[in-house]
């Protein structure tokens, strides 16, 4: 079973920062929180991971509440391209370990 | 990251046929993946194709279903046998880059329909 609590879906306005919270509040001192995103109809895209600092990649932000129970995927100028699936993942960072996918948050950016 | 191609983009199915699936990947990879996704519904792992040995298959998938062959570290094939329109789901492969990411990485994915 997913170990994340995800909102169902969220509205974003085009060029406005996207905030995508996810709750993690069992997750382990040596799991990793990765996000990935599913556009309609492709195969999910990485987007980022960490583990209790804060990450910034050419895509988003990722900011892990100091307990680690909670994060935020930040896309910080949202696109109508952006509109897709969000799927926060808690895994252990260990090479073979399959993902476990919950349903996600469907993030709608609108014009 | 790796590139990942799958074959066919989709396909329409007669029930009680068989089709299989192709993963390309541009490099040699040693963990590969196959991912179902049902209508509406988010990605379930089918198994764990390893070059060199058998899949793992999760609870749920047998291998008589869904064989699995892995010839090489750069493709691999799933088979969706005995088809039922249960089956019409996205097929998707993935595979794990190790270093400094340890994470996967997803082809375009498999849209099968049957009838």
């Amino acid at each position: 079973d997913a170990k994340t609590t995800q909102p169902p879906s969220m509205d974003c306005a085009e060029g406005r920062a996207a905030n995508l919270p996810c709750n993690h509040s069992t997750i382990s001192g040596n799991e990793y929180v990765y996000w990935y995103r599913q556009i309609h109809s492709q195969g999910p895209q990485y987007i980022i991971h960490g583990l209790k600092n804060n990450e910034t990649n050419e895509m988003a932000s990722l900011i892990i509440t100091e307990d680690r129970k909670s994060s935020t995927l930040i896309l910080p100028h949202a696109t109508l391209r952006d509109t897709a699936v969000y799927y926060c993942i808690v895994r252990v960072r260990s090479y073979g370990q399959n993902f476990v996918f919950g349903p996600g948050t469907r993030l709608s950016v609108l014009p | 990251s790796a590139v990942i191609s799958q074959k066919p983009s989709r396909d329409i199915c007669q029930r009680g046929t068989s089709l299989t699936i192709q993963c390309q990947v541009d490099s040699q990879v040693t963990m590969m993946f196959w991912y179902r996704q049902q209508p509406g519904q988010s990605l379930t792992l089918i198994a764990t194709a390893n070059q060199g040995s058998e899949a793992t298959y999760e609870s749920g998938f047998v291998i008589d279903k869904f064989p699995i062959s892995r010839p090489n570290l750069t493709f691999s094939t799933l088979t969706v046998s005995n088809m039922s329109p249960e089956d019409s789901s996205i097929y998707l492969c993935s595979v794990e880059e190790g270093g400094t990411t340890d994470t996967q990485y997803f082809g375009p994915g498999t849209r099968l329909t049957v009838l």
